[in-house]
């Protein structure tokens, strides 16, 4: 089983839709636990990091499930520019982060 | 300031050969780390260096892989006799603090 994993898509949503993805780990120790972003042939950029509160960033609500060893991400009111790929990023408290596979997003007009 | 810089940006290299890869961290940044990412693939870890210690290599794929961090700061994987599945594109990254990994726009390797 893979450390992190996540639904590769693609997610093909409207312009204004509301897309979520999940995001599961199998290290129940993981601490930190981040959403980057990555569009084609670029370096993948911090979204967001995710508290065990939840937190809210414009359009943009990350939440942790500590007890189902899951994350998500919501994203309102998409936009064009929101299409990219959204890796799922796990850090078990030491250095190494572990990244899944991402999550493709195409907004469409 | 100057993000994470990596060269050369692409590279062409014949099977067999061995090719290098630069990666200057963001200046005081003391953790850096190397990862690969094949077409299509998440990223995967290949070696991470914090400070003096002794580096991470336990994600190199095999031992024609090695790296150095010299001075702590710029660092240099090293691909020895490079076969075909070496062709991926090799992202360096640094942090501070392990809130956030900055990193390079990656170096794409092709071994024809």
């Amino acid at each position: 089983r893979k450390e992190v994993e996540q639904d590769p898509g693609p997610f093909n949503v409207p312009e204004g839709a509301t897309v979520a993805f999940n995001c599961t780990y199998s290290n129940s120790a993981s601490q930190s636990f981040f959403w980057y972003r990555q569009d084609c042939r670029k370096e993948p950029k911090l979204l967001m990091s995710v508290y065990s509160s939840g937190n809210e960033d414009g359009r943009f609500t990350a939440q942790l499930n500590r007890a189902s060893q899951y994350i998500s991400l919501l994203i309102r009111d998409s936009k064009l520019s929101d299409s990219a790929t959204y890796l799922c990023v796990v850090n078990s408290g030491t250095y190494k982060y572990i990244f899944g596979t991402g999550t493709r997003l195409k907004v469409l007009a | 300031g100057a993000g994470v810089s990596q060269s050369p940006s692409n590279k062409v290299t014949e099977k067999g050969k061995d090719v290098e890869l630069r990666c200057d961290p963001i200046s005081g940044h003391t953790a850096l780390y190397w990862y690969r990412q094949s077409l299509g693939q998440g990223l995967e870890f290949l070696i991470y260096f914090q400070g003096n210690s002794a580096p991470d290599k336990s994600g190199l794929p095999s031992d024609r892989f090695s790296a150095e961090r010299t001075g702590g700061s710029v660092s240099t994987l090293t691909i020895q006799r490079t076969q075909q599945e070496d062709s991926a594109v090799y992202l360096c990254a640094s942090s501070r603090d392990s809130i956030e990994a900055f990193f390079g726009q990656g170096t794409r390797l092709t071994v024809v």
